[in-house]
């Protein structure tokens, strides 16, 4: 049962162009949204959250922005940048696991070519 | 800085012999956990602890155990290594009620099991 879906397993745009990554998820108990980047052979660092009370947030070439209804969030990087080539991860928790575990989605692989 | 450390980066097991995986966080967090990423499903949660002494299974637990003795460092256990066990393991740590933005992971470990 796969609560986070990220159903693009790769995504390739040129460099300046916007990269849109896509995550659904199942689960209405989810309340904090977060991605997550992944370089190979690293651990997967922090790229930028949300919470449920949130639409949109925003930190300088990235945008997350949390559609409710729909159960859906979208990752926005403008531009994008070849160094931005990476696995990116959405993840969810619900907010009696704050500071808890994580579910994840599986992944897209994101190519920016310049 | 966090730091998550996972003292072994690639492995290569037989089948069948007991493997030891090793973390250890200098942060002084409640939460630490082991994921393993598998290419196509994502990261997956095989095991957490809260507190010293005390687990709780993740979403794939089976073949894995674990050891928390130290409030720092927390062990993943392959009893009897089989070649379906080969896989990245992450470990990760967080603390109670900061939320999932300040979950850091290990650079991870590479396990080849033949």
């Amino acid at each position: 049962d796969q609560q986070v879906k990220q159903n693009s397993p790769s995504l390739s745009v040129q460099e300046g162009r916007i990269s849109i990554l896509n995550c659904d998820y199942t689960n209405s108990m989810f309340d904090y949204f977060l991605w997550y980047k992944k370089y190979p052979a690293e651990g997967p660092t922090f790229l930028i959250s949300i919470s449920s009370i949130k639409d949109k947030n925003e930190d300088g070439r990235f945008t997350v922005f949390l559609n409710k209804s729909a159960k859906h969030l979208s990752l926005h990087i403008v531009p994008s940048q070849p160094g931005d080539s990476a696995v990116y991860f959405c993840a969810a928790s619900a907010k009696e696991t704050s500071g808890s575990r994580l579910t994840f989605g599986e992944g897209t692989q994101l190519t920016v070519n310049p | 800085d966090v730091k998550v450390t996972q003292s072994s980066r690639y492995l290569v097991k037989r089948t069948g012999e007991k493997v030891f995986l090793e973390c250890v966080q200098d942060m002084d967090h409640e939460n630490m956990f082991w994921y393993r990423q598998d290419p196509g499903l994502g990261l997956r949660l095989i095991y957490f602890s809260y507190d010293v002494k005390m687990k709780e299974k993740g979403d794939i637990p089976e073949g894995y155990s674990v050891s928390r003795e130290k409030k720092e460092r927390f062990s993943l256990i392959l009893e009897s290594a089989s070649t379906n066990q080969t896989s990245m393991y992450l470990c990760a740590s967080t603390s109670w009620g900061l939320g999932g933005n300040t979950i850091y992971f290990g650079e991870g470990s590479w396990l080849t099991v033949v």
